[in-house]
């Protein structure tokens, strides 16, 4: 069974701060990285898919690291925003397989 | 673009009725998923469709769950008899089937279902 775990379960910081989470998963037979977003009442929005070793992608003041060797990815927020409230889920793809293991997700709310 | 779309957003039954849950992907998409989301969970999927072909149906409980996605366009996923443990939300999701297996998957809303 592959163990996905994101770290913390959830965080509250004001606005105006900057923060990160945590997406752990297995180093062996990696094949790519998914991270979402999901407010409430809506549907999870795609913000990164992550393949190399290495990788870093951004989306305005949201960006991800990626290192496939260790096993774990990073989330930036810079400059949270009350509107970044919202559940972050990363779902885990390993060779050979053609579905995506999710991890229980980060909540994170953003104070005004 | 319209998004995946999904009917109905929210549903009560009591144990043993039947519910359906209805999905339309994004218009060109040739996989569709059906994933489950326990409260405080991931999404869990149930079923991936390659056009009108269920490709990965392991982790649906045959007994009670089914799906169809006719034509490969719009699907449906139906319980009968529903059980407590049924409720979650069900999500649906598709992709373009163009970039193999590290496609972005596009989700619908979901459908929270309350069994009582």
């Amino acid at each position: 069974i592959l163990n996905v775990e994101q770290s913390p379960q959830s965080l509250h910081v004001q606005e105006g701060d900057s923060t990160n989470f945590t997406c752990s998963f297995p180093s062996s037979n990696f094949y790519a990285l998914h991270w979402y977003r999901w407010e409430t009442a809506k549907s999870p929005e795609a913000l990164f898919v992550m393949t190399l070793n290495g990788d870093e992608k951004k989306k305005g003041r949201i960006s991800a690291t990626l290192n496939t060797k260790e096993g774990y990815s990073y989330l930036y927020i810079k400059g949270s925003q009350p509107e970044d409230s919202a559940t972050y889920l990363c779902a885990f793809l390993q060779g050979g397989s053609e579905k995506l293991v999710f991890g229980k997700g980060t909540k994170l709310t953003v104070n005004p | 673009e319209a998004g995946v779309v999904q009917s109905p957003r929210y549903k009560i039954i009591e144990k043993k009725q039947p519910v359906a849950f209805w999905c339309n992907p994004i218009s060109g998409h040739n996989t569709l998923y059906w994933y489950l989301q326990n409260l405080g969970q991931g999404p869990e999927l149930l079923i991936r469709y390659e056009n009108e072909e269920a490709v990965d149906d392991s982790q649906l409980p045959k007994d009670r769950f089914s799906a169809e996605r006719l034509k490969g366009v719009d699907s449906t996923l139906k319980i009968q008899p529903a059980e407590l443990g049924d409720s979650a939300v069900y999500l649906c999701a598709s992709s373009q089937g163009t970039s193999g297996r590290s496609d972005t998957q596009y989700f619908g809303p979901g459908t929270r279902l309350t069994v009582l």
